[in-house]
């Protein structure tokens, strides 16, 4: 079973649209969780950090149920600049900070 | 503001080559690490590295990968006897601590080109 899973998409959606992106994990020892961004052929870019309350930050909202061991990253009016990979990523607890990254979600935002 | 800069961008080798990768990490960073990803696949863990010596390792990092940080600057990933299927984007990173709540910082890579 993979460790991080992800919906690889590509989800298509028009300017404006509300998307969200799912993301499980298998290991119960996860610690942290995040939301990266990769650009095509670029390096990932930490987009957020997941807590336990759920956390927001502008247009995007996280979510995090540990007992699931789900993730839920939550874009809304979706802008063409958001098109990109989104990457969800864990660490596990005693893993020295080791970054465990799922494959990824496209995601492409049409005018 | 501060970033992790690579070096080459692009690196093409024959099978059986030595290649060192290079990195700078920010300067007051002092745990660095190398991510790789194979073009189409998830980015994958090779190495954390912490004052001169590796905290962590993958199973990809075998005999054929090291690591060095040989000056106050750089940090490098040789890998000795290069292979086909070493053929990916290297990914240098960097943090402040070694806590979840730091963050790491990834330069823009090195695309490896293994014939």
């Amino acid at each position: 079973r993979k460790e991080v899973e992800q919906d690889p998409g590509p989800f298509n959606v028009p300017e404006g649209a509300t998307v969200a992106f799912n993301c499980t994990y298998s290991n119960s020892a996860s610690q942290s969780f995040f939301w990266y961004r990769q650009d095509c052929r670029k390096e990932p870019k930490l987009l957020m950090s997941v807590y336990s309350s759920g956390n927001e930050d502008g247009r995007f909202t996280a979510q995090l149920n540990r007992a699931s061991q789900y993730i839920s990253l939550l874009i809304r009016d979706s802008k063409l600049s958001d098109s990109a990979t989104y990457l969800c990523v864990v660490t596990i607890s005693g893993g020295y900070n080791k970054l465990i990254f799922g494959a990824g979600t496209r995601l492409a935002v049409h005018p | 503001e501060p970033e992790v800069t690579q070096t080459p961008s692009h690196q093409v080798t024959q099978m059986g080559q030595e290649v060192i990768l290079r990195c700078v990490p920010i300067s007051n960073h002092l745990y660095f690490y190398w991510y790789r990803q194979i073009l189409g696949q998830k980015v994958e863990f090779l190495v954390s590295f912490y004052n001169n010596e590796i905290s962590e390792k993958s199973e990809i990092f075998d005999d054929q990968f090291s690591v060095e940080r040989p000056d106050g600057s750089n940090f490098t990933l040789k890998i000795r006897s290069t292979k086909l299927e070493d053929s990916a984007m290297y990914f240098c990173a960097s943090s402040e601590g070694q806590r979840s709540y730091n963050e790491q910082f990834f330069g823009p890579g090195t695309r490896l080109t293994v014939l």
